[in-house]
């Protein structure tokens, strides 16, 4: 099983969709959780940290389940500048380990 | 304002050379990364620096040697490039210091492509 698995996609959606990605990492002892964004041949960046109550940015919902080893993410009202790779990131270990493990993201398009 | 700045951006070279790219931040991070993303986007850690001290060194070929010369600057030196090799290779920077967060920033990115 692979550390951090996402489904790739893409997910085609249009504009003023909901949609929701779900990612689940194999690590039960996983410390930190992060939904990041990558545009096409840009560079990452984060978009939310993801903590045990659940968290709301705006347009964008995250979840974390530690029962079932998943989070989600939540797009409401979907704009087209939403189209991007969203990476599921997993910080497996406490402390000052810095090693995250990054999913191979999932691929969303938002059409008008 | 430059947070997390690489040069080059784009390297295109022959088998077998030897290049080095660099990478500087500002933002007053006391930790730096080398990730390498190849052609099915997977991204992959290479090696991490804290205060100049290496931390992470991943499985990765000798031929590549990260350097650290100060806390604000991380540089990736690859021996006799392979085609294999290319990918792009983004270079990013967090603060240790602050353990409740573990926000990686990125820079833009060096697309080194292997002939």
């Amino acid at each position: 099983r692979k550390e951090v698995e996402q489904d790739p996609g893409p997910f085609n959606v249009p504009e003023g969709a909901t949609v929701a990605f779900n990612c689940t990492y194999s690590n039960s002892a996983s410390q930190s959780f992060f939904w990041y964004r990558q545009d096409c041949r840009k560079e990452p960046k984060l978009l939310m940290s993801v903590y045990s109550s659940g968290n709301e940015d705006g347009r964008f919902t995250a979840q974390l389940n530690r029962a079932s080893q998943y989070i989600s993410l939540l797009i409401r009202d979907s704009k087209l500048s939403d189209s991007a790779t969203y990476l599921c990131v997993v910080n497996p270990k406490a402390g000052n380990n810095r090693k995250l493990i990054w999913g191979l993201g999932t691929s969303l398009a938002v059409n008008p | 304002d430059t947070a997390v700045s690489q040069t080059p951006k784009y390297l295109v070279t022959q088998m077998g050379n030897d290049k080095s790219i660099k990478c500087e931040q500002n933002l007053g991070h006391d930790t730096m990364y080398w990730y390498k993303q190849d052609s099915k986007k997977f991204l992959k850690i290479m090696f991490s620096y804290n205060n100049k001290e290496l931390i992470i060194n991943e499985t990765v070929p000798n031929r590549f040697s990260p350097k650290s010369p100060d806390k604000a600057h991380l540089n990736l030196h690859i021996n006799s490039l392979e085609l294999g090799d290319s990918a792009v290779y983004f270079c990013a920077s967090s603060l240790m210091t602050l353990p409740s967060t573990y926000t990686q920033y990125f820079g833009p990115g060096t697309r080194l492509t292997v002939l």
